[in-house]
């Protein structure tokens, strides 16, 4: 099983500043990987697939890099609505995914 | 308009089985290039993918939870069921299902709490 790693696991951020998240992975999955968005009550929301690219009508504040073992998500400048649980997960022996353990964001 | 929904009993006692079901709306299960996964989420935890079915009704499971798991599909009612056998509170959480295109969860349904107690 490929183990996700996430840090840190609360992130305190100022609206209006830039928020950077990681993820590893356990073993390389290329470009397999994406990010979601959930918030208090509600289901996770699809942000970034394919390591970068954004899902349809994600805001161009959101971005993602990385391949192999190593990603990050940035989130360039806070917004209210962007506090919330961050999620990545792999998809590269689908379907057995796995999730990271999330980053909360929360505001500083 | 793509829509699931995840319905069934919202208290479980240990041991029961647990009976899941998910109805779509907005895409057939037919379509070749979609599937239906079940994913968990205990209160305060991580997200845990659960078991897939694929449009050609292939199955896949969790690997630690296989033997308790089992999904299946009925098109014509736009159903997927899932049911969890030998029940335990460590099994209490929110069950979502969701819609996979190209290997990704693109819509969720709004989940279901399930508790596991006597």
């Amino acid at each position: 099983e490929i183990v996700m790693t996430q840090s840190p696991a609360t992130l305190s951020v100022s609206p209006g500043e830039r928020a950077t998240l990681s993820c590893r992975a356990s073993q390389s999955i290329s470009s397999n990987l994406a990010w979601f968005q959930q918030k208090p009550g509600q289901a996770p929301r699809l942000l970034i697939y394919g390591a970068s690219t954004r899902a349809t009508g994600i805001p161009a504040r959101f971005s993602g890099s990385g391949s192999g073992t190593e990603f990050t998500l940035t989130i360039s400048s806070l917004q209210s609505e962007d506090f919330a649980v961050y999620y990545c997960q792999h998809y590269n022996n689908w379907p057995q995914w796995t999730f990271g353990q999330g980053t909360k964001v929360e505001i500083k | 308009q793509v829509t699931l929904k995840e319905s069934g009993p919202v208290l479980v006692k240990p041991t029961e089985t647990l009976t899941l079901t998910c109805t779509v709306s907005g895409f057939s299960l037919s379509n070749s290039r979609m599937g239906v996964s079940w994913i968990r989420q205990p209160p305060g935890k991580a997200l845990e993918w659960l078991a897939h079915i694929s449009s050609n009704d292939e199955k896949s499971y969790i690997t630690s939870l296989k033997s308790r798991l089992t999904i299946s599909k009925d098109t014509s009612k736009s159903q997927v069921v899932l049911t969890m056998t030998n029940m335990d509170p460590v099994d209490t959480a929110t069950y979502f299902c969701a819609r996979i295109r190209y290997s990704l969860p693109d819509y969720w349904g709004q989940g279901t709490l399930v508790t596991v107690s006597s």
